[in-house]
């Protein structure tokens, strides 16, 4: 089972770069969320997506771009790179529960360790 | 006031000890409650889901008290390969809901000593 799958695993950009972070599952999760990580900090929630077609603004939005047009794949964009993003970014995902509860736990990718110079 | 609290530790403690956190969250409207190990550099990963009437895994038992709005984890016998960072883990809402939300608490940090 490849589960959550995110790519690059590392990347270092300069300045101003774009660049875009893939993540995609395999378990046909309708949850993706993409969190970023600072050093000997908590999980931040950049964006989140419900659903193929739909995603919505998290704790801290700016400065990153999400589609969702299947249900596998939730790329995170960052659109012009700055120091304040680096960062190590997680990509996550869960089923629906039953009876439309949202009661089931998250799956992880591996990360991306993003540094911008 | 954050949504989820924990203690940030270090939690400092021998091997073979029991150690408890604890976790509170403010909204009445949780439904679903969890803990999450995350290794330094790592992926959080799944501990173990916290059921209202408390479950218990090997070493490992979780207790949910939604009167007083927290949730707790006691390890018992502690090993060193528990040393790790525990994550509470709250979801609100319903599926579809606006207020549909996955709250991440901030860790504590657990170091067992030989």
């Amino acid at each position: 089972n490849a589960g959550v799958t995110q790519t690059p695993k590392f990347q270092v950009l300069k300045t101003g770069q774009s660049m875009t972070l893939q993540c995609a599952q395999d378990m046909n999760h309708e949850y993706m969320s993409w969190y970023r990580q600072d050093p000997g900090m908590g999980l931040r929630l950049i964006h989140y997506s419900v659903g193929a077609g739909i995603t919505d603004q998290g704790e801290v939005p700016n400065g990153y771009n999400v589609s969702r047009s299947t249900t596998e794949d939730f790329p995170l964009r960052l659109l012009s790179a700055a120091p304040s993003q680096t960062s190590v970014y997680f990509c996550a995902s869960s089923p629906a529960g039953p009876n439309g509860l949202f009661n089931q736990p998250q799956h992880f990718g591996d990360g991306t360790r993003l540094s911008i110079l | 006031r954050k949504e989820v609290e924990q203690d940030p530790g270090p939690f400092n403690v021998p091997e073979g000890a029991t150690v408890a956190f604890n976790c509170t969250y403010s909204n009445s409207a949780s439904q679903s409650f969890f803990w999450y190990r995350q290794d330094c550099r790592k992926e959080p990963k799944l501990l173990m889901s916290v059921y209202s009437s408390g479950n218990e895994d090997g070493r490992f038992t979780a207790q949910l008290n939604r009167a007083s709005q927290y949730i707790s984890l006691l390890i018992r016998d502690s090993k060193l390969s528990d040393s790790a960072t525990y994550l509470c883990v709250v979801n609100k809402g319903r599926w579809h809901s606006s207020a549909s939300k996955i709250i991440f608490g901030s860790g504590t940090r657990l170091s067992i000593r030989p």
